[in-house]
């Protein structure tokens, strides 16, 4: 296992289209993140599931954003009806449930450009 | 929740060590982490430190934490241009379930 991985990399569409991104987490982890980050900002926390469960929204994810993590492996994040506010790095993280505190592992992003 | 400060921008010369500063807010925060970013890239993580330390060496890094003040430091011995990335301190509280990062601190390797 190589690390996280995320498709597409880069995504440019149009305003008021959908758009999909996948996540594939680090195999033996069950928990995964989604994060987004704009330009010269940290990341910020958009949801998290444990194994297939969505245990935490943040109130940045709008009701036009959904997650999930139908068999508990790979996720994806959809966002309908983009809008250019939407631009920014999508990441996903993993992290395995050891109890060892939220030690995540990290994707190379998805970067969306909504024109 | 927990705020986590950066200072933006921090310029060395190569050889020199760096030190990049963070503060936080949430005196539960039990891991204190260090992430770097390379452009148009991921986070790698870098280092983590648990609560009850005060310092973590590894390699070329050490981490010290003052949890009185609730600051945490990377210090990074011997600069190289290859360390030229965005540095991220986070912090993770338990029962959040997630980790609140800093805004970055550019660091600039000057040759």
């Amino acid at each position: 296992d190589t690390g996280v991985s995320q498709n597409p990399r880069h995504k440019i569409t149009k305003r008021g289209q959908n758009v999909t991104f996948r996540c594939d987490p680090i195999s033996e982890h069950n928990r995964l993140y989604w994060y987004r980050q704009t330009l010269g900002q940290g990341p910020e926390f958009l949801t998290y599931f444990q194994n297939e469960a969505q245990l935490e929204k943040s109130r940045l994810l709008s009701d036009r954003f959904s997650a999930e993590r139908p068999k508990g492996s790979f996720s994806t994040l959809e966002i309908q009806r983009t809008e250019q506010g939407d631009s920014a790095m999508y990441l996903c993280a993993s992290s395995p449930l050891t109890g060892m505190g939220e030690t995540q592992y990290f994707g190379p992003g998805t970067r969306l450009l909504v024109l | 929740g927990e705020d986590v400060e950066q200072s933006l921008f921090l310029s060395v010369r190569e050889g020199d060590s760096s030190v990049i500063n963070c503060t936080y807010t949430d005196s539960s925060s039990t891991y204190l982490y260090w992430y770097k970013q390379e452009p148009g890239a991921g986070l790698q993580l870098l280092t983590y430190i648990f609560s009850n330390m005060d310092m973590k060496q590894d390699q070329r890094l050490t981490v010290l934490l003052n949890k009185k003040d609730k600051h945490l430091s990377l210090r990074i011995a011997d600069t190289q241009t290859g360390d030229s990335a965005i540095y991220f301190c986070a912090g993770y509280s338990g029962g959040y379930q997630k980790v609140t990062f800093g805004t970055g601190t550019k660091l600039q390797v000057i040759p």
